[in-house]
């Protein structure tokens, strides 16, 4: 079984409909976050959560909302999707160790999302 | 913004050859790390550099940094057609990882 789980893999929605990806990981992990990934552009963060108390914006927020509903849940609505936010999104953990400085990422398989 | 920046955006190779892929960063950072993507599949990690090494190597990887320079470089020695795949730098700064564009390799048979 994958140690970041992300559901649906595909999705094809309509400009205006709220949209929800989410996202489980088992690997025990405080850290989670979401990117998403455009051809040419690499990934760029669009949310991000140190624990569940913790939720920040990343580079590219506008249009998302997350919700974080446990350690291992980290979940990322689009409330009214439009058509340029067809990406690939993907979901990732990490975990601190010792000091501030972050560690290796895990991701997910990805969400491809298409908004007609 | 994007941080890192690869170079070059596309290499071909002959398999058995070494491929080096090149990164620069504007900022200062606490450490560098890569990734590989198999076509739109998640990313994996596969090496980590601290803002106060110099070289690391992990198998057929090797990875430098420079930071008078603001940049990395990742070798892949003996390559093989399974290193097909896209490559990212990422700079991590105040716990925010930041990638860059990457690069598509392609290692032919």
């Amino acid at each position: 079984d994958a140690d970041v789980t992300q559901t649906p893999r595909n999705r094809i929605t309509k400009t205006g409909k709220r949209i929800m990806l989410e996202c489980s990981q088992t690997k025990g992990h405080d850290r989670m976050y979401w990117y998403r990934q455009d051809p040419g552009l690499g990934l760029r963060l669009i949310y991000y959560s140190f624990d569940v108390k913790d939720i920040n914006k990343g580079e590219i927020s506008d249009g998302y909302s997350v919700s974080r509903q446990a350690q291992a849940k980290f979940s990322l609505s689009l409330e009214s999707a439009i058509p340029n936010q067809t990406a690939l999104y993907f979901c990732a953990t990490s975990d601190p160790g010792t000091g501030t400085s972050n560690e290796k990422l895990f991701f997910g398989s990805g969400t491809q999302l298409s908004v007609l | 913004s994007q941080q890192g920046e690869e170079d070059p955006q596309a290499l071909s190779i002959q398999e058995g050859e070494n491929a080096t892929m090149n990164c620069s960063y504007k900022t200062s950072i606490n450490n560098l790390q890569w990734y590989r993507q198999n076509s739109g599949r998640g990313l994996v990690h596969l090496i980590l550099i601290r803002s106060n090494e110099r070289e690391k190597h992990s198998g057929r990887l090797r990875v430098t940094l420079d930071t008078s320079k603001k940049s990395s470089s990742l070798l892949i020695t003996a390559s093989r057609a399974a290193d097909t795949a896209s490559y990212f730098c990422a700079t991590d700064l105040n716990s925010k990882l930041t990638f860059g564009k990457g690069i598509t390799l392609s290692v032919r048979p």
